[in-house]
């Protein structure tokens, strides 16, 4: 069975600039998150989504994140404008259903703004 | 509001030496544990889940409710253990993980 797919794997632009990430979760898998990892911490949930509905979505800094899932498979993350403090990984992680699911993460995309 | 600690950012033992990795949680319903690892190269994969009460590579990890901690142990390491080990917690709906800072685990030969 493939894994969760991300891509780009890594990006860097300057702040102010805009970035989106793509997501393909395990075919299947309802549940669909993003996670932003910063250097040195654990993953951070942004947002997940049942289908193509949010779930919880009070992680993400809403004045510059935005996040979709239209036809609840494929999802995609877009920041707008970048800042320093973004840098970081992005991960996307999907599970079968909501509750107590074991999540299968992606590779991530690493972020580096400058 | 839930929180995760890992008090130790990197643990270095010997091959064969016992582990411990420290997990404490802070919650005010009734928690689900897991342990997340991620290897060299690898992607974040789970390891165990409290709920499961399974033995994982050698590994096993009790809930300790009174202590509000979830310490993953194992009596022997080895070098392939050598990875980042996050504890993470859910909250009641099962829905959102918290995860802890991580512990970078060192098996030296």
């Amino acid at each position: 069975e493939a894994g969760v797919a991300q891509s780009p794997r890594y990006k860097i632009i300057e702040k102010r600039q805009s970035v989106a990430f793509w997501c393909n979760p395990i075919s299947g898998h309802a549940t669909l998150y993003w996670y932003q990892q910063i250097l040195g911490q654990g993953p951070k949930l942004l947002i997940q989504f049942q289908n193509n509905g949010v779930v919880d979505d009070s992680q993400l800094p809403k004045d510059r994140f935005s996040a979709e899932r239209l036809k609840g498979v494929d999802s995609t993350l877009k920041i707008q404008p970048a800042k320093l403090e973004d840098s970081a990984v992005y991960l996307c992680a999907s599970s079968l259903q909501l509750r107590l699911e074991t999540q299968y993460f992606g590779p991530g995309t690493r972020l580096l703004v400058l | 509001a839930q929180r995760v600690t890992q008090p130790e950012k990197l643990l270095s033992v010997f091959k064969g030496a016992p582990v411990e990795l420290k997990c404490n949680y802070s919650y005010s319903g009734s928690p689900e544990l897991f342990w997340y690892v991620q290897y060299s190269r690898q992607r974040l994969q789970l390891l165990l889940r409290h709920i499961s009460r399974e033995s994982i590579k050698g590994f096993t990890a009790d809930l300790n409710k009174g202590e509000t901690s979830f310490h993953l142990k194992k009596p022997f390491a080895q070098e392939e253990d050598s990875a980042m080990y996050y504890c993470a917690l859910s909250n009641n709906a099962g829905n959102m993980l918290t995860f802890g800072g991580g512990t970078r685990l060192m098996v030296k030969p």
